[in-house]
């Protein structure tokens, strides 16, 4: 069974930057056919796809988000992180890190979710 | 502003049979893009439901069924129990947008 669990500050800064970790058990993060992804939830609101990392380093990210965002790989630590800079109060969420599954070329869903982690920007 | 559009809320009585719909456009549903489904339980990380468009993992049960037509995709949950009172997302890809996309979200109400 595949887990997931996100670490990182739960209190940023405005203006900084946010880094967050999530480490897999339960599988190795280098076998090939998944991706690894960042999904956030803003208080009280909907999800919110951040961006993906494949085992080679291969990235994806929002466009939106695309000047902000950077996703890493560790393969020897079966760890994946985000780095989210420039952060002001819009970017207060629960950060989700989940595995991403394929059935098709742009056909990803998320079938295994970490717990999720809450960040707060703020002075 | 999410391009796929749900229901804010439904509601049923135990046993009965609720349905929720996720409505999107040609650059997203319309254009082939597979429907998956997600289960959040309050305080909880969500959980995939359905995955492309009607298959289920092997955990969920068989009560849980996706459908596909057009630009829409609809949940179906018969039987409904007191533990299905949840928040469901649908999820897509949009290609206008050139990203992985949420719906707007539904909550089930058990009454």
């Amino acid at each position: 069974q595949v887990q997931l669990q996100e670490s990182g500050p739960g209190l940023v800064k405005p203006s900084q930057t946010l880094s967050l970790t999530c480490t897999v058990s339960g599988g190795s993060i280098s076998s090939g056919g998944y991706y690894w992804s960042w999904i956030r939830q803003h208080p009280g609101k909907g999800l919110d796809w951040i961006g993906y990392i494949y085992y080679s380093g291969g990235t994806y990210y929002k466009p939106s988000l695309k000047s902000r965002v950077t996703i890493s790989i560790d393969t020897s630590k079966n760890q994946f992180s985000l780095k989210l800079s420039s952060v002001t109060a819009a970017d207060t969420a629960v950060y989700y890190c989940a595995r991403m599954s394929s059935v098709g070329a742009q056909m990803y869903y998320f079938d295994y979710w970490g717990q999720g982690t809450l960040v707060t920007v703020s002075s | 502003q999410s391009v796929l559009t749900q229901p804010p809320s439904v509601s049923g009585a135990p046993g009965q049979r609720v349905t929720i719909s996720c409505t999107g456009s040609t650059s997203n549903i319309g254009a082939g893009f597979d429907v998956h489904w997600y289960q959040q339980l309050p305080g909880t990380a969500p959980k995939l439901l359905i995955y492309a468009n009607s298959n289920r993992p092997s955990r969920v049960p068989d009560r849980f069924s996706g459908s596909k037509s057009g630009t829409s995709a609809s949940l179906a949950i018969t039987g409904l129990q007191a533990e299905d009172e949840a928040d469901y997302y649908c999820q897509s890809y949009d290609s206008s947008l050139s990203a992985l996309v949420f719906g707007t979200g539904t909550r089930v109400t058990v009454l």
